[in-house]
């Protein structure tokens, strides 16, 4: 069974690093094809792609948030971290991790952990 | 970057009745590579639909995709009480976009 679990603080102050961890089971990211990415959601809004990773650490940017992102991960103990600088209050959502597998074609976003809500707020 | 526009904003049925909800690309989709994704108040999005058409595992079949090109549909063709929720169509073609979502809600 595949399952993917968000952590990270649930309060940031304005201009803070938010780092967030998304420990995963069920599949091996050094799989030829595993890839982990992350999305947000601002409260009663709309998702929106903000990093993946690949098996072979190549890693992928939203253009418009790439120069605060920075994405890695840590196979040995099944974990992707995202940190995104300087933080403000419009950064408020919900951020989930979720899998997909680029077997030659492209892959959706198959499997989803249940989010995190981080508020950025002095 | 891709664009996708959702239509309508809010649909309002019964159950028993048939949804269909429209996405519509700013440019034309390689391959298809077209997903739709289901969200309930609180939870994640749940992965329907990808391929424009092909149904995730364990999605009843009463889920369908079509389209090419710029236009999708996903249709529901008997609402159940469980599937009032927001649909998100997305493309993992070039990047990844997703549509504004569509609010299916009970009339």
């Amino acid at each position: 069974q595949v399952t993917l679990r968000e952590s990270g603080p649930a309060l940031v102050k304005p201009t803070q690093t938010l780092t967030l961890t998304c420990t995963f089971s069920g599949f091996a990211l050094s799989t030829s094809g595993m890839c982990v990415s992350w999305i947000r959601q601002p409260p009663g809004k709309a998702l929106e792609w903000l990093a993946r990773i690949d098996w072979d650490d190549d890693k992928h940017y939203s253009t418009s948030l790439k120069t605060r992102l920075t994405i890695s991960k840590d196979t040995s103990i099944n974990q992707v971290v995202l940190t995104m600088s300087n933080m403000d209050p419009v950064d408020t959502a919900t951020y989930y991790c979720a899998r997909l597998y680029y077997g030659g074609d492209p892959g959706p976003f198959d499997i989803w952990g249940q989010g995190t809500v981080v508020t950025v707020s002095s | 970057e891709i664009v996708l526009t959702q239509s309508p904003g809010t649909l309002s049925l019964s159950p028993g009745e048939r949804a269909t909800l429209s996405c519509r690309a700013s440019q034309s989709l390689s391959s298809t590579y077209l997903a739709w994704y289901q969200q309930k108040p609180g939870q994640a999005p749940r992965l329907l639909i990808y391929g424009a058409s092909s149904r995730a595992t364990g999605i009843p079949d009463r889920f369908s995709g079509s389209g090419s090109g710029t236009d999708f549909t996903l249709t529901i063709s008997r609402l159940e009480p469980e599937d009032f929720a927001v649909y998100y169509c997305q493309q993992y073609g070039n990047s990844f976009t997703f549509g504004p979502g569509t609010k299916v809600d009970i009339k």
